[in-house]
């Protein structure tokens, strides 16, 4: 099993509609989480830091659920420059940042 | 200046040539990452430096040889590469503990 596993997408959305991506890691020993996003042939931009408390960034809210080992991000009205990749990242710290990617969810928005 | 540059954007070689791979930033972030990635996968780590030291080296062939002249650069020396080895190269670094992570726009290398 991955130690951090995502929605296998890809997933297809009109514009305007709102779309979840789903994530949940397997080692408790995490500290840190975040969402990323990568666009075609392009080095991966973090969107959002994730806490338990709930963030939120314009159209996008991220939450994480410690107990439940799961991290949700959540778009509402998409738009066509939302279509990417959405890379779930977990940190946890041994001798360096440990830095595990889930495999990725493919986003794309429709006219 | 929250960037983190690298050079060159696409390198095309042959399977007998040496080239490197430079990745430089200025944010004071003691943490240097390179990754390899392929199509539709998501990154994949190769080496980790701390403080300008070798921390990790995930089973990387030694065809690739990392080098950290000092705590902004970071060098990915290659010879000898494989067809294979075709795939878009990453820097990183990091502030040390927080996770967060800064790329570079990546070399994009093709090995004929």
């Amino acid at each position: 099993r991955k130690e951090v596993e995502q929605d296998p997408g890809p997933f297809n959305v009109p514009e305007g509609a709102t779309v979840a991506f789903n994530c949940t890691y397997s080692n408790s020993a995490s500290q840190s989480f975040f969402w990323y996003r990568q666009d075609c042939r392009k080095e991966p931009k973090l969107l959002m830091s994730v806490y338990s408390s709930g963030n939120e960034d314009g159209r996008f809210t991220a939450q994480l659920n410690r107990a439940s080992q799961y991290i949700s991000l959540l778009i509402r009205d998409s738009k066509l420059s939302d279509s990417a990749t959405y890379l779930c990242v977990v940190n946890r710290k041994t001798s360096y940042d440990k830095v595990i990617f889930g495999p990725g969810t493919s986003l794309s928005v429709i006219p | 200046d929250t960037e983190v540059t690298q050079t060159p954007k696409h390198l095309v070689m042959g399977m007998t040539n040496k080239k490197s791979l430079k990745c430089e930033q200025h944010m004071g972030h003691r943490a240097m990452y390179w990754y390899k990635q392929k199509a539709k996968k998501p990154p994949e780590l190769m080496f980790v430096y701390s403080y300008e030291k070798l921390s990790i080296n995930e089973s990387v062939p030694s065809r690739f040889s990392p080098e950290c002249p000092n705590s902004s650069l970071l060098n990915l020396h290659l010879h000898a590469l494989q067809p294979e080895d075709s795939a878009l190269y990453l820097c990183a670094s990091s502030q040390s503990g927080t996770g967060r992570q800064y790329f570079g726009p990546g070399t994009r290398l093709t090995v004929l």
